[in-house]
């Protein structure tokens, strides 16, 4: 089944340290997304990438990174630079083919826990 | 600037009643709108879209309704089941734009038996 795969589910990192959330989708989606989310908050958009090797800032990009080296790939680092890391992030690929649905489909997120 | 807000965080039915969770948005620029349904730890799944040369769409249970004049959405869910029981969330988009979905703060639907 085609789908987009978020690894791990539950990620623990101490302060100062950087840390990569994985997402690898099997759609051949052009467009990847990742979005924060805090509890009871609706979700903002961190970065995105609509092409391999190009990606552009959403409205949170502070003290985070991302690549798009591959289709299937948009790796999201939370770097040390980011105050506020706790949260749960999630992933998003886009087709611009609206056969059916949104064409938008989510990840199952990762929760990351600054301890 | 962009943004995407609703009117009530919280909403409690019965089961079987209709639901209406209600959505108001700022940008008239933005034509592409979904709901999305989100349970607990997981991530957002469609529910239904609708474009802004539409007033009105149907799927299964859950009817969409968009009002321009005064940038609302809203969106009912016929006899409320104790499954539907979840954060529903409205997003935008502006279709040629900057591509970003935009999403309102989410109500918090819970169905009693």
């Amino acid at each position: 089944d085609g789908g987009i795969t978020q690894s791990p589910k539950y990620l623990f990192r101490k302060e100062g340290q950087n840390v990569t959330l994985s997402c690898e989708q099997n759609l051949n989606h052009d467009a990847m997304y990742w979005y924060r989310q805090d509890p009871g908050q609706g979700l903002r958009l961190i970065y995105y990438s609509q092409i391999v090797n190009d990606f552009q800032k959403g409205d949170i990009a502070e003290g985070y990174s991302v690549s798009r080296e591959k289709k299937e790939s948009f790796p999201l680092t939370v770097t040390s630079a980011q105050k506020n890391p706790t949260a749960f992030y999630l992933c998003a690929s886009r087709t611009y083919d609206l056969g059916q649905g949104s064409g938008y489909t989510f990840g199952s997120g990762t929760r990351l826990t600054v301890v | 600037g962009e943004s995407v807000g609703l009117h009530l965080p919280t909403l409690s039915v019965q089961e079987g009643d209709n639901s209406i969770i209600n959505c108001a948005y700022s940008n008239s620029a933005s034509d592409y709108f979904i709901w999305y349904k989100q349970e607990s730890g997981k991530g957002p799944q469609f529910i239904i879209d609708i474009r802004s040369n539409m007033d009105k769409r149907q799927g299964q249970r859950v009817t969409v309704l968009l009002n321009k004049t005064v940038k609302h959405l809203s969106l009912q869910i016929a006899a409320t089941q104790p499954g539907d029981s979840a954060v529903y969330f409205c997003a935008e988009n502006m279709e040629g734009g900057s591509e970003k979905l935009v999403f309102g703060k989410g109500t918090k639907l819970t169905v009693n038996p």
